[in-house]
């Protein structure tokens, strides 16, 4: 199975950036991916990373270390609609994804 | 319909009832998954489906079974609920199973066992 960490709250000024870090432990790794989930939605898909090293994607960008057992999403030039919780999944060897508890982002004018 | 459907958009259920949350999606992909989403546990698998007529075990699968039968079904059964299934759920599905292939996941489906 896998042992995914990442911060429970981080608060962040409109127009700043943002960092939230996951940490995993996993029997056979097989990609990491970061979700969006506002508030009574669904998650909806954000970045992918198999690879070691950062994926750009507009505003967010997501980074992988492979050896370190760590990710991390990046948000930058932060919007209110930012406001959600961040859910960092890993897949293993089974094509499974387990996921993280979340991180809440909330965004401040 | 559009991605993914799930039925209904919320229950409550007394204890011992048998329950189905249906779901349903039209992009033709051969992966569904059902999980619960807890508050402080984030997402955690039920049971998933590879492709139509198999299906597996995933985190959580006790008092819940699956079954696929097609493409684009994927219904959930709680056999007789319980109050610690009290929850929500989601249905995801992904093309395939490797490489870079999102889960797509449906708008949930709010349960509460009484």
């Amino acid at each position: 199975g896998q042992n995914i960490d990442q911060p429970t709250e981080m608060t962040a000024t409109e127009g700043a950036i943002v960092q939230i870090n996951c940490t995993y432990q996993t029997s056979g790794f097989n990609g990491l991916f970061w979700y969006q989930q506002h508030a009574g939605e669904a998650p909806t898909f954000l970045s992918y990373n198999v690879l070691d090293g950062l994926e750009e994607k507009g505003r967010f960008s997501s980074f992988l270390s492979r050896s370190k057992g760590y990710s991390y999403l990046l948000l930058k030039e932060l919007q209110m609609k930012d406001s959600a919780s961040y859910l960092c999944a890993v897949r293993d060897r089974d094509y499974k994804l387990s996921f993280g508890a979340g991180t809440t982002v909330t965004v401040r004018a | 319909i559009a991605g993914i459907t799930q039925a209904p958009t919320s229950q409550i259920l007394a204890a011992g009832r048998r329950m189905t949350l249906r779901c349903t999606q039209d992009m033709r992909h051969n992966a569904m998954y059902w999980y619960r989403q807890d508050l402080g546990l984030g997402l955690r698998l039920i049971h998933y489906s590879n492709t139509a007529g198999t299906t597996g075990k995933g985190e959580v699968p006790d008092g819940y079974s699956v079954s696929r039968a097609n493409t684009d079904d994927f219904p959930l059964t709680l056999a007789s609920a319980v109050p610690s299934q009290t929850s929500v759920y989601f249905c995801a599905s992904s093309a395939t199973l490797g490489g870079f292939n999102e889960q797509f996941f449906g708008p949930g489906t709010r349960l509460t066992v009484l």
